[in-house]
């Protein structure tokens, strides 16, 4: 069965620092693994999407790899900024069109 | 706006009531999902349609929930004799595929979805 998990469940860093999100999935054989944020109460808004062929995608400040072989994923944000405050979602999309989530890291940048 | 939209976006009802949530997908998307959220966790898949057909649907979804796709476009997705359980956060998210294999499943684009109390 499937699992993803995201480490750490939270995360307090100060402004202007580089910081690293990372996911884990137990079958590697996945498509895709996308990346979300998620602010409270809200939905989710999508920030990149690697396919199963690609190993990584950048998008302004943030930068995402994939390790399928290892099960990992690594969200990268350069340059944090309050603005950044938010629950960031990791989800791998299987073989049977299904996503799984991970419980997210909650990530909070001090002014 | 041309992104996902879901109506309510919250609802307050009472134990053993019924409610019915609607999402309309960005219009040239084929794939509808439906997915809950409860505090702390990530979102769950619950069903999802291709074009009007219901492909699949997960063991969370109980007898009470059922979601319909009737034309292809917009879904709803209704929860009969709600449970305090039910309380949640129901999103709905769409996409475009080409096949029904996962290989060519595009980003899925997520409503802001329904925050539902059950009292």
């Amino acid at each position: 069965k499937q699992e993803v998990t995201q480490i750490p469940a939270a995360l307090s860093v100060p402004e202007g620092e580089n910081l690293v999100l990372n996911c884990s999935f137990t079958d590697s054989a996945i498509y895709n693994l996308q990346w979300f944020r998620q602010d409270p109460g809200k939905g989710l808004t999508s920030l990149l999407l690697i396919q199963s062929s690609q190993r990584e995608q950048t998008s302004g400040r943030l930068n995402a790899s994939l390790d399928k072989s290892s099960g990992r994923s690594t969200l990268y944000i350069a340059a944090s900024q309050p603005g950044d405050s938010a629950t960031y979602l990791c989800a791998a999309y299987l073989r049977d069109d299904k996503i799984i989530f991970g419980k997210g890291t909650r990530l909070h940048i001090l002014p | 706006d041309t992104g996902v939209s879901q109506n309510p976006r919250h609802k307050i009802t009472k134990r053993g009531q019924n409610v019915t949530f609607r999402c309309d997908p960005i219009s040239e998307h084929n794939r509808l999902y439906w997915y809950r959220q409860t505090l702390g966790q990530g979102p769950e898949f619950l069903t999802y349609f291709q074009n009007e057909a219901q492909l699949e649907k997960s063991r969370l979804l109980s007898d009470r929930f059922s979601a319909e796709r009737p034309k292809g476009s917009f879904s709803t997705l209704e929860i009969q004799r709600t449970e305090q359980g039910d309380s949640a956060m129901y999103l709905c998210a769409s996409s475009f595929s080409r096949t029904t294999g996962s290989a060519f499943t595009e980003t899925q684009y997520f409503g802001p979805g329904t925050r539902l109390l059950v009292l």
